[in-house]
């Protein structure tokens, strides 16, 4: 059981550049997250999508996009990479009275 | 607008020496609060869900309570593996189940 994939684990951008984070889940939860952890900031949410086929912002939206492609898979995309977004960024699932599982993260350099 | 704030940042402990982490909260209506363990390099993993105050629970050495205005993670006699940043989170009732909103965390070392 493999919980929640992300690929890939380590990326390095040059500022302008695109990128889309891959995100899977194999427990069948229905709500998955997208959170970015900086140091000294905590885990702070980018997107969510409540069930398949609905996604909605979250505390830290802006310069990314995403995608409930199906149950499963969940991505994140960066149009245009600024320096900013130079994190780690976690993948998340739950279902709807459960703790949340999160995936071993992207860490992101932006350069 | 919800604030969870952790305390120590930071704390050594001797193996065998119990503690408590502190973690506390203002949010317009508790619908849960969470406790995560992250080892370096990887995800939180998921330790505790408490929703009431007075609510307790215990895994191991770790025993999380819950008050009105605080939770504690007491870690009772601990181990070296149990050295990691440990993560409180609560959701309110006005976002539902869609959003944790996480503090900073506490590094814990722990001695042999």
């Amino acid at each position: 059981n493999a919980g929640v994939t992300q690929t890939p684990k380590f990326q390095v951008l040059k500022t302008g550049q695109s990128m889309t984070l891959q995100c899977a889940q194999d427990m069948n939860h229905n709500s998955m997250y997208w959170y970015r952890q900086d140091p000294g900031m905590g885990l702070r949410l980018i997107y969510y999508s409540a069930s398949e086929g609905t996604t909605d912002k979250g505390e830290v939206p802006n310069g990314y996009n995403v995608s409930r492609l199906n149950k499963r898979e969940f991505s994140l995309r960066l149009e245009s990479a600024a320096p900013s977004q130079t994190s780690v960024y976690f993948c998340a699932s739950s279902d709807r009275d459960s703790g949340y599982t999160f995936g071993s993260g992207t860490r992101l350099t932006v350069v | 607008e919800d604030q969870v704030t952790q305390s120590p940042e930071a704390l050594r402990l001797q193996e065998g020496e119990s503690s408590s982490l502190n973690c506390s909260y203002t949010v317009s209506g508790l619908r849960g609060l969470f406790w995560y363990r992250q080892d370096p390099g990887k995800g939180p993993e998921f330790l505790f869900t408490l929703y009431s105050a007075g609510e307790e629970k215990e895994k191991e050495r770790l025993k999380a309570t819950l008050t009105k205005k605080e939770s504690f993670l007491h870690i009772t006699a601990p181990k070296p593996e149990d050295s990691a940043t440990y993560l409180c989170a609560v959701q309110a009732v006005a976002t539902g189940a869609n959003n944790l909103f996480f503090g900073t965390g506490t590094r814990l070392t722990v001695i042999p």
